[in-house]
Parts: C-alpha cells; structure tokens; sequence
C-alpha cells in the first residue's frame, strides 16, 4: 500500500480555516484517499474519502490534484473541539480491508 | 444506534497472566477487526472476522494471542502469556460492507507490568 506523508502538527486559531496536506507520491490506480480523524482517548473516525478532483461533505472537504501524489483535507472555520489527530490512508477501495495508519497530524486549535 | 463497544477500558496485569479483551460490533456488521497501538507506534492492523470466519490474521503478531469470534456476534482477543512489550491500546472497529470506512470503539488500554 502507498506510504502517506503528512506534517506532525499543525495549530491553528478557532474560526480559521486548517488544511492538511497529505504527500502519497507511489498512489496506485486503483488507491483511494481515506482520512480518518482521532480524538484522545477514542478510537479513529472516518471523516471523508475520494479519488480524484474534490470531495465535499457536512465536515470537511478533499481537494486531490490532477495527478494524485498529494491530497489536502480542508477543515472549514475549526472550533475547539477540532482538536484531534488526522490521518491520511491510501489503499485500494475493495481490494483489501486492512487499515493501515500512519503518524497522523496532531492539530491543536487555539481560542 | 449503539457504537462498537469494547471491554475493559483498561486492563493492568502482570507479565506471564492472560488477559482477555473483548468487542462488541455494531449490529449487523459482519466484518470484525482488531487493531493496536503499541507506545510510540503507530496503530497496526491484527486481524479480519467476517462473520466468524478470520478473514485475514497477517498482522498477529505470535501465537501468543488467539481471536475468537464465535456465532459471528462479539470477538474476543486472548493474549495469553501476556509480555511487556504487548502493552499498548487495542481496538476493535467493525464495518457493515468491505469498505474503508469502518466504526472504531474506544480502545482497551492493556498495561503489563
């Protein structure tokens, strides 16, 4: 599976805008864009998932550029409570059913 | 709709004792898994139920530890003799279809002193 790398922290002041950026540059074809977001003393969530161009939900959004070597996660005006670890996954969708995680970013929103 | 719940939240025992850890999925999700995160790691992928049947058991790491899901509701995770360096938060995450987007408990801390 591609290997993901991603800053190890990031802070951040609430109501501004975070983006994480997720280097994948060995992505295969059949590879998706999980992230998953973790807070202390809980298990991993999911929060979003895509293959190409832009993926937007109720949460967050997931900008994915023409040639897929990176990713960013965009989390719109973080509160407090966005204070967590995200991680990026990249594997493929079907083929397999094995998570694997890597370092995550640790991201402290400020008041 | 309940979560996955897992059972203790924390367990602290002493090396060479058996432990015995245990999840409940979200009801109706076939598939089971158990994940760790041993200190300073990252969290590492240890098996695959669906239903009862292990679907992939790649990353146990020895034959120190036994999972079991009989019935294909809850699972259990045997460690058994427990060592130091099997101490870290173990969790369990279940998912209704072969996909990546899976529900996670909250953890057991396994401490072993």
């Amino acid at each position: 599976l591609a290997k993901t790398t991603q800053p190890i922290s990031m802070d951040s002041y609430e109501g501004q805008e975070v983006n994480i950026t997720c280097s994948h540059n060995n992505i295969a074809t059949n590879d998706y864009i999980t992230w998953y977001q973790q807070f202390p003393s809980q298990g991993p969530r999911f929060i979003i998932q895509g293959y190409k161009t832009k993926v937007t939900n109720e949460v967050a959004s997931l900008f994915i550029p023409a040639d897929r070597k990176s990713s960013t996660l965009s989390l719109p005006r973080v509160s407090l409570s966005d204070t967590a670890v995200y991680y990026c996954l990249v594997g493929p969708f079907y083929n397999t059913d094995k998570l694997i995680f890597g370092t995550g970013t640790r991201l402290q929103v400020f008041p | 709709e309940a979560g996955v719940t897992q059972f203790p939240s924390h367990s602290v025992i002493e090396k060479g004792q058996t432990v015995t850890l245990r999840c409940d999925p979200i009801s109706g999700h076939d598939n089971l898994y158990w994940y760790r995160r041993v200190m300073g790691k990252e969290i590492k992928f240890l098996l695959h139920f669906v239903k009862e049947s292990k679907q992939d058991e790649s990353g146990m790491p020895n034959n120190r530890f036994l999972a079991e899901r009989t019935g294909g509701t809850y699972s259990t995770l045997k460690v058994q003799p427990a060592e130091l360096e099997d101490s870290g938060v173990y969790f369990c995450a279940s998912s209704q279809d072969r996909k990546y987007e899976q529900y996670f408990g909250p953890g057991t801390r396994l401490t072993v002193t």
